[in-house]
């Protein structure tokens, strides 16, 4: 799986857009893009997932460039509740391939 | 919506103790997994099951068994345990093990061996 390389820590002013960069320069055509958090040791947190198109639900949108090397979650107003670990986590297809985890960014969102 | 239930929660165990984790979720997921998470860093996989009467070791299986008893339910055991297993562990369930099937995890299992 390729592997993402992520900032390890990022502040944001509450209400204002969080953009949390990641690197996956290594993906491949059939690896999807996923972002979880979590917050305070609590189990991760299912944000959103893409293969090439952006994507966008009630929690955040995915922008995903288009060479497929780099990809952006945006948490558009941000709330001292999302303070959290965010990582983005590449995973193929196929059937058996879990989730692996990296260090993540550390977001602080700060009054 | 209870999703998947971890017990105990917390756990003090004695090094060569055993015991055994407890995971059920109740969303009818065929994929089931077990992750562990030591401080300040990410989770890693140690055993998984793609469906009902299949386990599979990760990237951490020493020291640990598994036993799908059935749809619902997904188990970890230490035999022996040793105080590098100090971590907090995760059961995850997922619909399918492909990667386009989101991943839904539990709340976490403190497990402290002195």
């Amino acid at each position: 799986d390729a592997k993402t390389t992520q900032p390890t820590s990022m502040d944001c002013a509450e209400g204002r857009a969080a953009n949390l960069p990641c690197n996956h320069s290594t993906i491949s055509g059939n690896e999807y893009v996923y972002w979880y958090r979590q917050i305070h040791s609590q189990g991760p947190q299912y944000i959103i997932h893409g293969l090439k198109n952006n994507e966008t639900n009630e929690m955040a949108s995915l922008i995903i460039t288009e060479d497929r090397k780099s990809s952006t979650l945006i948490l558009p107003h941000a709330t001292l509740r999302d303070t959290a670990v965010y990582y983005c986590i590449v995973r193929v297809l196929r059937a058996g391939n879990m989730l692996t985890f990296g260090g993540g960014t550390r977001l602080m969102v700060k009054p | 919506n209870a999703g998947v239930t971890q017990t105990p929660k917390f756990q003090v165990l004695k090094t060569g103790q055993s015991m055994t984790l407890q995971c059920a979720q109740d969303m009818n997921h065929n994929s089931m997994y077990w992750y562990r998470q030591d401080p300040g860093m990410g989770l890693r996989l140690i055993y998984y099951s793609a469906s009902e009467g299949t386990t599979d070791k990760g990237e951490v299986p020493n020291g640990y068994n598994v036993s799908r008893l059935n749809k619902r339910e997904f188990s970890l055991r230490l035999e022996s345990a040793a105080p590098s297993q100090t971590s907090v562990y995760f059961c995850a369930s997922s619909e399918g093990s492909g990667g386009r099937n989101t991943i839904y995890f539990g709340e976490g299992s403190w497990l402290t061996v002195v």
